[in-house]
């Protein structure tokens, strides 16, 4: 248990609304990571963070932005949900020098 | 795009035999390997890493790397029905802080 936790587990909501997922880290850590899982597709990066208030994009980064106030917090938002962004959406760190990531319990969200 | 590629499978093994899974990359200058296990519904799990070529044993678990070729590869002896699963592959290319992750092999062990 790498101390990570996700909110909400799982959300429903309509297209065009605006959503927040929040990823939660106990232990520290500089790096975080979002990412997303569809079938066929894998394990997908949307965005990541290397510190407070630094962020980049990864390969899905469209449609999405990120927010990193806190060391321990790394949020992800969607400013008008769409069907294709129904998902499995995991969030990971990353430990020490090494380039392990560990991932939290993930947020399943269904964009009607 | 850096792509790390493996075969969906499913692969279907005998309980006690052994499982061997295999994946390939496209950046020659990768560094970092891992495996991740993930079961229905869970989230991805880390069980093995490898950094240099030849074999890591963990277990039952055995890693092999041969970056001369690119590919990677995870032998999982005594298969059991627990080991039912999908296994990530996931790769650091040579610069930047990020992994690439194929799309996952399913692994069935019957009993």
């Amino acid at each position: 248990d790498a101390g990570i936790t996700q909110s909400p587990r799982h959300k429903v909501t309509e297209t065009g609304t605006p959503v927040t997922l929040r990823c939660h880290q106990t232990e520290n850590h500089r790096y975080m990571y979002w990412y997303r899982q569809d079938p066929g597709h894998g394990l997908r990066l949307i965005h990541y963070s290397y510190g407070v208030k630094d962020t980049d994009k990864g390969e899905v980064s469209d449609g999405y932005s990120v927010s990193r106030s806190k060391t321990e917090d790394f949020l992800l938002t969607l400013e008008s949900a769409t069907s294709s962004q129904t998902s499995v959406y995991f969030c990971a760190i990353r430990t020490g020098k090494t380039y392990e990531q560990y991932f939290g319990p993930g947020t399943r969200l269904t964009v009607t | 795009q850096k792509e790390v590629e493996q075969n969906s499978g499913p692969l279907s093994v005998p309980e006690g035999a052994i499982a061997s899974l295999n994946c390939t990359y496209s950046d020659r200058g990768s560094q970092s390997f891992f495996w991740y296990r993930q079961y229905s519904g869970k989230s991805p799990e880390l069980i093995m890493s490898i950094y240099s070529n030849g074999d890591k044993e963990d277990g039952r678990f055995t890693a092999q790397l041969n970056k001369a070729s690119q590919y990677v590869s995870l032998l999982i002896r005594d298969s059991q029905p627990s080991d039912s699963a999908t296994y990530l592959c996931a790769v650091k290319g040579e610069y930047g802080n990020k992994l690439v992750f194929g799309a996952g092999t399913i692994l069935r062990v019957k009993s």
